[in-house]
């Protein structure tokens, strides 16, 4: 079963605008992560944020947790064409069952 | 390249037949994961090694697969009597603790027709 539910599902905004992809998951959790996947790279690792984290940030990308209200956000500034691709967010409870994705946000970035 | 790499990329087979897929972790990662991702959907955890040990196993994971890691290398991971429902990317990732970022191979898409 999936555990993350990612919105909204599909996203398309103009290049140059900011783009916010929302989690929210079930369990508690060790960690949180965020994942890009396009057709030709394949599943690429964009940042990891602990369960004692509120923020973090990485170029262009603002990562915020919040475990009180289960949820995560992904904020990508200044997009690009090249952003286009599907998002999933990732929990890892610290258990030995890997990590637990959800759907994904499509994300389509317009020239 | 020092990535985690899969072979095959493509499997197409007939209903019935046996399959097997390799993936080769980068060198220095102990853990090792197998997932799988249907269309439409995020990856679904199958497997987990931490060097050659089988630590966990998906619900998903029947009987008909098996994965090994011998000598805590490059995994396998076979699938018999593959039935149509079985049609989906299979995933390797691998990550090194203490940091527990995983990452992914370019996977294989297996077809079964």
């Amino acid at each position: 079963s999936q555990q993350g539910e990612e919105d909204p599902q599909a996203l398309s905004i103009q290049e140059g605008e900011n783009a916010t992809m929302n989690c929210s998951y079930k369990t508690s959790i060790n960690n949180l992560q965020w994942y890009r996947q396009n057709s030709g790279r394949g599943l690429v690792h964009l940042i990891l944020i602990r369960s004692n984290e509120r923020e973090k940030h990485s170029g262009r990308l603002r990562v915020t947790l919040d475990t009180s209200k289960k949820s995560s956000s992904l904020l990508i500034t200044a997009s690009r064409a090249a952003d286009t691709a599907s998002y999933f967010c990732a929990t890892d409870g610290g258990g030995a069952d890997g990590l637990t994705f959800g759907k994904g946000t499509h994300l389509i970035i317009q020239p | 390249d020092t990535g985690v790499s899969q072979n095959p990329r493509h499997k197409i087979t007939k209903r019935g037949q046996n399959v097997t897929f390799r993936c080769d972790p980068i060198s220095e990662h102990n853990r090792l994961y197998w997932y799988r991702q249907t269309l439409g959907q995020g990856p679904e955890f199958l497997t987990y090694f931490q060097n050659e040990a089988q630590l966990e196993k998906s619900r998903l994971l029947s009987d008909r697969f098996s994965a090994e890691r011998p000598k805590g290398s490059f995994s396998t991971l076979e699938i018999q009597r593959t039935e149509q429902g079985d049609s989906a990317m299979y995933l390797c990732a691998s990550s090194y603790p203490p940091w527990n970022e995983q990452f992914f191979g370019p996977g294989t898409r297996l077809t079964v027709l």
